[in-house]
C-alpha cells in the first residue's frame, strides 16, 4: 500500500534552517510528482511547493519563494524541503503528498511532521 | 490567485441527515475542484476530484457536483465518522494549487 513518512521537523530559532524528508513506498515513486503541504495551528491548508515526477520542475507559493526549495532522489524514494531563514508564521504540521496523475490533486497524503519557530 | 470561500463555516447536523457543503471560487476553475475530508490530529484525504468523480474507496453516500465557480459536497445520509473538517481546492490555474477555509461538520 502506498507510504508517505515523513520526518525531520522539530524546534527551531528564527532566522535557523531545517530540512524535512518525505520517505515513499508503495508505489513508483518516479512515476509521481510529489508536493508540500502545511497547516498552522488549528488553521487551514496551504500549499507550499511541487517537484515534477523527474524533478524537471518546481513551482512554490509566493509565502516561500526564495526561503524554501523542494528536491528529490527517486534513487532513495524520497523527497525533501530545504526551509531556511525560518519565521514564526512557519510554525506548522508539514504534509508530504503524492500528486495524482500529474494533475494537482493531492491523493496520498503522509502523517505529517510538526515544525515549530520560535525564540 | 483563485480564492475559494467555503460556506457554511460549520454545519450542525445530526446522523442521518444530509450534508450539503458549498465551496465559490473568485473566477472559473472549470470543473477542476476536489474535495478533501480532514479528522482532528489526521492528514486529509481526498474524496471528490474532478467536481463530481469519487476517489478510491470512497462511500457512495459523498458526491459532488457543480462547475466554473461554484460547488457543492453532498453527504447523503450522515454516519458518525463523517463529522469532521471538509476543504475543497483547485487545480485550475496554478500555481499556486489553493483551498478554501474549510467547513466543520459537528454533531448537532
Amino acid at each position: 500500500q502506498v507510504q508517505l513518512v515523513e520526518s525531520g521537523g522539530g524546534v527551531v530559532q528564527p532566522g535557523r534552517s531545517l530540512r524535512l524528508s518525505c520517505a515513499a513506498s508503495g508505489f513508483n515513486f518516479s512515476r509521481h510528482g510529489m508536493h508540500w503541504v502545511r497547516q498552522a495551528p488549528g488553521k487551514g491548508l496551504e500549499w507550499l511547493a511541487v517537484i515534477w515526477y523527474d524533478g524537471s520542475n518546481k513551482y512554490y507559493a509566493d509565502s516561500v519563494k526564495g526561503r524554501f526549495t523542494i528536491s528529490r532522489d527517486n534513487s532513495k524514494s524520497t523527497q525533501y524541503l530545504e526551509m531556511d531563514g525560518l519565521r514564526a508564521e512557519d510554525t506548522a504540521v508539514y504534509y508530504c503528498a503524492r500528486d495524482r496523475n500529474g494533475g494537482g490533486y493531492f491523493d496520498y497524503w503522509g502523517q505529517g511532521t510538526l515544525v515549530t519557530v520560535c525564540s | 490567485e483563485i480564492v475559494l470561500t467555503q460556506s457554511p463555516a460549520t454545519l450542525s447536523l445530526s446522523p442521518g441527515e444530509r450534508a450539503t457543503l458549498s465551496c465559490r471560487a473568485s473566477q472559473s476553475v472549470t470543473s477542476y475542484l476536489a474535495w478533501y475530508q480532514q479528522k482532528p490530529g489526521q492528514a486529509p484525504r481526498l474524496l471528490i476530484y474532478d467536481a463530481s468523480n469519487r476517489a478510491t474507496d470512497i462511500p457512495a453516500r459523498f458526491s459532488g457536483s457543480g462547475y466554473g465557480t461554484d460547488f457543492t459536497l453532498t453527504i447523503s445520509s450522515l454516519e458518525p465518522e463523517d463529522f469532521a473538517f471538509y476543504y475543497c481546492q483547485q487545480r485550475s490555474n496554478w500555481p499556486p494549487l489553493t483551498f478554501g477555509g474549510g467547513t466543520k461538520v459537528e454533531i448537532k
